[in-house]
């Protein structure tokens, strides 16, 4: 198994443009997750999935926007970048929720000049 | 939200020395999970606890839940240049479908 994958690994964007990250998991898992880390402040959930085609929001989900179209895919799209979304992005999945093992995937490095 | 405060943010101590994170919550917490970040990496899971006043160990590593469940910590008994990193605790939010993690505490051990 590969677990959670993440691509890209590092994106440099311009103030304004558009991207999609990506993220997949071979677990068959129903729960998938997004979260956003900045120095000093922990992980912050972005969105989250219960299973295909249920997604609600986390702590910070201005900006972002999610699909959850099958159980293996969750997407993060950026509709119009802006320099407070310099970050790094994880990606998470559990077996059914919050109260099981949380995978993250390597993360992705992005920079929103 | 439920918010978990943790602390210290960093900490610094020679190798062969103990080391000790804790996690506060002002309400009651169904379960408390910890993870490790090494450097330029993901979390990784270490433990969930449940019960009040649980104590798990896993090698040099032992953690404790309050018996309110209001707080945890996690204690590492003579530190090794391999526990650099830094160690997250995380709870289930009032939505008891989303998981809030602490700020973390950043662990250097000089060797």
């Amino acid at each position: 198994n590969a677990g959670v994958t993440q691509t890209p690994k590092f994106q440099v964007l311009k103030t304004g443009q558009s991207m999609t990250l990506q993220c997949a998991q071979d677990m068959n898992h129903e729960y998938m997750s997004w979260y956003r880390q900045d120095p000093g402040m922990g992980l912050r959930l972005i969105h989250y999935s219960v299973g295909a085609g249920i997604t609600d929001q986390g702590e910070v989900p201005n900006g972002y926007n999610v699909s959850r179209s099958t159980t293996e895919d969750f997407p993060l799209r950026l509709l119009s970048a802006a320099p407070s979304q310099t970050s790094v992005y994880f990606c998470a999945s559990s077996v059914s929720g919050i109260y099981n093992e949380q995978f993250f995937g390597p993360g992705t490095r992005l920079t929103v000049l | 939200g439920q918010q978990v405060m943790q602390i210290p943010q960093y900490q610094h101590v020679q190798e062969g020395e103990d080391f000790t994170t804790y996690c506060n919550s002002s309400t009651t917490l169904s379960n408390i999970q910890w993870y490790k970040q090494r450097p330029g990496g993901h979390p990784v899971f270490l433990i969930q606890l449940v019960k009040s006043g649980e104590v798990k160990k896993q090698k040099r590593l032992t953690f404790q839940f309050g018996e309110a469940k209001k707080n945890s910590s996690l204690h590492i008994t003579a530190t090794q240049t391999t526990d650099v990193g830094t160690y997250f605790c995380a709870a289930p939010s009032g939505s008891a479908r989303q998981l809030t993690f602490g700020s973390g505490t950043q662990l250097t051990v000089l060797p």
